[in-house]
């Protein structure tokens, strides 16, 4: 069974520029989850979707934008890059809530990743 | 959700059992501990999760104390592959967010 998948694995973009990640959950998973990890720095959560809407999200500015389709797969865009936006994005899937308010034990699987580099 | 403390490195004896503590003090009776670790550079890699009782997989043994407000994560018989940021985190509820919150992890370091 295929795990979570991201694409691509490395992009280099210009400040100011626009960058979109990809990440196609396991199958059968409607919930995906974004993260940016910058270089020697934690991971920060960023967005979260479930089942094509967005239910949470973190404490960055709006320029961080993502949706999620109905096959899904998500992605997230970044507008005006900054050079502190180079990072690596992680991208997670785990069961959705099926509508329904559930205890949060269904298991996280995280993708590799994305490399996000802005020059 | 809840805060964890977890030393952050460790070191431990390839063979030997590494014995990873995490105190989440705060933890509320309807939040899961989680495990993950990550190897440079990569996606973190889950571990297990438990909410109250003790659990055991393939990779690992996690204890949770009766109060909840710490646990431990055991790797039986450690590897110098076993290398990496161990973090445990108390997972918000679904209302709550639903995520994991990252902290620091501990740094472990099986050595030959």
């Amino acid at each position: 069974e295929a795990g979570v998948t991201q694409s691509p694995t490395h992009l280099i973009k210009t400040r100011g520029q626009q960058a979109t990640l990809r990440c196609s959950p396991i199958s059968g998973h409607t919930s995906v989850y974004w993260y940016q990890q910058a270089l020697g720095l934690g991971l920060q959560f960023l967005l979260w979707y479930d089942e094509g809407e967005e239910r949470n999200r973190g404490n960055f500015p709006p320029r961080f934008s993502g949706r999620q389709f109905p096959n899904y797969s998500s992605e997230l865009n970044v507008n005006a890059l900054e050079l502190e936006d180079s990072a690596l994005y992680l991208c997670a899937s785990s069961l959705g809530g099926g509508g329904q308010t559930i205890l949060s034990g269904n298991t996280i699987y995280f993708g590799e990743g994305s490399w996000l580099t802005v020059v | 959700d809840a805060k964890t403390t977890q030393p952050p490195s460790m070191d431990c004896a390839e063979g030997r059992a590494a014995n990873l503590p995490c105190n989440h003090s705060t933890i509320s009776g309807n939040e899961y501990v989680y495990w993950y670790r990550q190897i440079h550079s990569q996606g973190p890699q889950y571990i297990i999760h438990g909410l109250k009782n003790n659990e055991t997989n393939e990779m690992a043994s996690l204890i949770i104390t009766e109060d909840r407000k710490s646990s431990t994560l055991i790797l039986p018989h450690a590897t110098l592959r076993d290398t990496a940021v161990y973090y445990c985190i108390v997972r918000a509820t679904y209302n709550a967010g639903n995520m994991l919150t990252f902290g620091g992890g501990t740094r472990l370091m099986v050595k030959p």
